[in-house]
């Protein structure tokens, strides 16, 4: 079992430009969540997805940020344009029964 | 909106030493889980607690979930280095979303 797979591992990119994170959650798990950790606000839900349906959004920070998972095997989540503030730790998370969630290692992203 | 505190925040202790850390809030949850998280990794489950008043163990770790299941409790005998980390608890509502609280930054002295 590879665990649940983020890419890339880091990311710096310039105020402005589009940013895509990627995620692989484990083969089974039904449920998928997006999660931003920053030092003053620790983990926020951002969205997450039932059977590759999008359940609830209210955590997304504006319209700049949107998300999709075309498949059980896939999801990504966008940033477009980016912003400095937008600097944190972005997680995946999958789970089947939702009683505990496994993470990815996380995708660092530095906007300057 | 449902909120977990943790305290204390941060903690550094001894080696050897024993300490409890503490999940709290005014919201019920259905079920709460402990993580422990790393430098540069995510999370990874411990446990999960779903029975008010429920105990469980593992090693030296002691959990317990409140009567009320509004709280929770991380007790650690003997504390060593490789306990070193950020615990965090998490709890789910009836929107069964889960929430996090900010956690508690563990540092074990050898």
């Amino acid at each position: 079992d590879a665990g649940v797979i983020q890419s890339p591992r880091h990311e710096v990119t310039e105020m402005g430009q589009e940013v895509t994170l990627r995620c692989k959650p484990i083969s089974g798990h039904n449920s998928l969540f997006w999660y931003r950790q920053t030092m003053m606000r620790g983990l926020e839900l951002l969205i997450y997805f039932n059977n590759n349906v999008p359940i609830d959004d209210s955590g997304m920070p504006e319209d700049r940020f949107s998300a999709k998972m075309p498949n059980a095997s896939f999801s990504t989540l966008k940033i477009q344009p980016s912003e400095p503030r937008d600097s944190a730790v972005y997680f995946c998370a999958s789970t089947l029964l939702g009683y505990g969630y496994t993470f990815g290692s996380g995708t660092r992203l530095t906007v300057v | 909106t449902q909120l977990l505190e943790q305290s204390p925040q941060f903690l550094s202790i001894q080696e050897g030493e024993n300490l409890t850390v503490y999940c709290n809030s005014s919201s019920v949850f259905s079920s709460l889980q402990w993580y422990r998280q790393e430098p540069g990794e995510g999370p990874v489950l411990l446990v999960t607690v779903v029975t008010g008043g429920e105990v469980k163990k593992l090693k030296r770790l002691t959990f317990q979930f409140g009567d009320a299941r509004k709280d929770s409790s991380l007790h650690i005998t003997a504390a060593q280095p490789g306990d070193t980390g950020l615990y965090l608890c998490a709890g789910r509502g009836g929107d069964d979303k889960i929430i996090f609280g900010k956690g508690t930054r563990l540092h074990i002295l050898p």
